[in-house]
C-alpha cells in the first residue's frame, strides 16, 4: 500500500503564476514532512520541511502548507520560474525508535513540473 | 560542504555477479541512509546508520544485500548474487542528526 500519494503525475503553469503541488498521506503515525526537487540524473535536493506541530512553513517562493486533519500537504511556489521544473517528490518520516524524526523517509511518486517561458 | 558522493555512478554486470557501491557522505553528518529507486516510482528506504551502528533494514533489504559503515564515515552496499529485479537507481543520503537528509546523485545498477 502506497502511504504518501501525489495523484498528480504531472503539472504545467505558466512563469509567473502560482504552481501548487499536492500530497496526501494515509499514515497517522508521520509527524515531519518534507519536498524534495530532482532534475534529471540528479539525486533528490531537500526544498523545504514542516513539522506536525506546524500547519504552513515558509522559504522564499515556495511554501508548504499542512492539513494534518485531512492528511494533506501542498507545496506553493510563487512565482514560478523556468529553472523550476524539475519532478518534485513529497516525503514523510514518524518518530523512529531511537527517537527524532526524519530518519526514514517514505516518498511519493513525484510530479513533474513544467514551467512555461 | 562538497556533498555526498557516490561511487561508481554507473554499474553494469551480468547477472549473478556480485557488486559493490561506495558513499561517502558530508563529513559532519553522523546518519547515513541508503535508498532504491526504480523507475516512475519514489525513492524506498533500505537501511539507515547512526555513525557505525546499522540500526534498522528494509524488508525490501533480502540477505544478498548487505551494508557496512566502517568507522562511521564511507558506507558501503554490496548485492551479492545479483538478480534482474535489483536494476535501479541506489542513493545514498545523509545528515546531522535530525537535520534534513542530503542527497548524493546515486549509482545506476543494470543487470545484463
Amino acid at each position: 500500500d502506497q502511504q504518501v500519494k501525489q495523484n498528480s503525475p504531472s503539472l504545467s503553469v505558466q512563469e509567473g503564476r502560482i504552481s501548487i503541488l499536492n500530497c496526501d498521506y494515509t499514515n497517522s503515525m508521520f509527524d515531519y514532512f518534507l519536498w524534495y526537487k530532482k532534475y534529471p540524473a540528479e539525486g533528490p535536493t531537500f526544498l523545504i520541511s514542516i513539522s506536525s506541530i506546524k500547519d504552513k512553513n515558509e522559504d522564499g517562493r515556495f511554501t508548504v502548507f499542512l492539513n494534518k486533519s485531512a492528511k494533506h500537504l501542498s507545496l506553493h511556489i510563487v512565482p514560478s520560474q523556468p529553472g523550476d521544473s524539475a519532478v518534485y517528490f513529497c516525503a514523510a518520516s514518524e518518530v523512529g525508535y531511537s527517537g527524532g524524526s526524519n530518519y526514514k523517509l517514505t516518498f511519493g511518486k513525484g510530479t513533474l513540473l513544467t514551467v512555461n517561458p | 560542504d562538497t556533498g555526498v558522493s557516490q561511487n561508481p555512478r554507473h554499474k553494469i554486470t551480468k547477472r549473478g555477479q556480485n557488486v559493490t557501491f561506495r558513499c561517502d557522505p558530508i563529513s559532519e553528518h553522523n546518519r547515513l541512509y541508503w535508498y532504491r529507486q526504480t523507475l516512475g516510482q519514489g525513492p524506498e528506504f533500505l537501511t539507515y546508520f547512526q555513525n557505525e551502528a546499522q540500526l534498522e533494514k528494509s524488508r525490501l533489504l533480502s540477505d544478498r544485500f548487505s551494508a557496512e559503515r566502517p568507522k562511521g564515515s564511507f558506507s558501503t552496499l554490496e548485492i551479492q548474487r545479483t538478480e534482474q529485479g535489483d536494476s535501479a537507481m541506489y542513493l545514498c543520503a545523509s545528515s546531522f542528526s535530525q537535520q534534513p537528509q542530503h542527497f548524493g546523485d546515486g549509482t545506476r545498477l543494470s543487470i545484463l
